[in-house]
């Protein structure tokens, strides 16, 4: 199992512009989540996901959309993209049923900086 | 999901046992106490949870106080691989689906 993919590693996006953060995990975990990390901070959660076809806002949702349409892909969109969207971008995902211990699996991150 | 305090920074001397504390005086009964931590920018990785009673793994030990208001993760011999940004979070284990961190732990391993 790869587990989580992100791409891209790394991307300079310019004020204004749009892009999308991928994410995909092979694991067959029903929830997904992005979570966004500035220097020297904890991480805030943009959106999370509980199933295919279900989003909701997480702590820091504004600039940013998500869907939802298969099990293993989880896109962030970053609409007129902002200096203060300079962050790190972390991808992650659990599987909730049976006796699984519900830990969170992340991918190795994106990192986005608007100039 | 219930708040957690933890110290914003810490030194351990390698080869000792790094003990780093977690206060959740607001937890629920059915919330549980998971620890991860960041190595240099890298995805957080878990490391053990636990409801009630004290849990060990290859990893780490937890132990969590009886009235379960607070908790500690144990590193019983810290190496220099062991610096790194540790996070306690508490929630429901299954059933919670919003998962937020706080600000961690900054160990740092001291040869």
């Amino acid at each position: 199992n790869a587990g989580v993919t992100q791409t891209p590693k790394f991307r300079i996006l310019k004020i204004g512009q749009s892009m999308t953060l991928q994410c995909t995990q092979d694991m067959n975990h029903n929830y997904m989540y992005w979570y966004r990390q500035d220097p020297g901070m904890g991480l805030k959660l943009i959106y999370y996901s509980v199933g295919a076809g279900i989003t909701d806002k997480g702590e820091v949702p504004n600039g940013y959309n998500v869907s939802r349409s298969t099990t293993e892909d989880f896109p962030l969109r970053l609409e007129l993209a902002a200096p203060s969207q300079t962050s790190v971008y972390f991808c992650a995902s659990r599987f909730t049923g049976g006796s699984n211990t519900g830990e969170l699996f992340f991918g190795e991150g994106s990192r986005l900086t608007v100039l | 999901d219930a708040k957690t305090t933890q110290p914003t920074s810490m030194d351990c001397a390698e080869g000792r046992a790094a003990n780093l504390p977690c206060n959740h005086s607001t937890i629920s009964g059915n919330e549980y106490v998971y620890w991860y931590r960041q190595i240099h920018s890298q995805g957080p990785q878990y490391i053990i949870h636990g409801l009630k009673n004290n849990e060990t793994n290859e990893m780490a030990s937890l132990i969590i106080t009886e009235d379960r208001k607070s908790s500690t993760l144990i590193l019983p011999h810290a190496t220099l691989r062991d610096t790194a940004v540790y996070y306690c979070i508490v929630r429901v284990s299954l059933v919670g689906q919003k998962v937020t961190f706080g600000i961690g732990t900054k160990l740092q391993v001291i040869p």
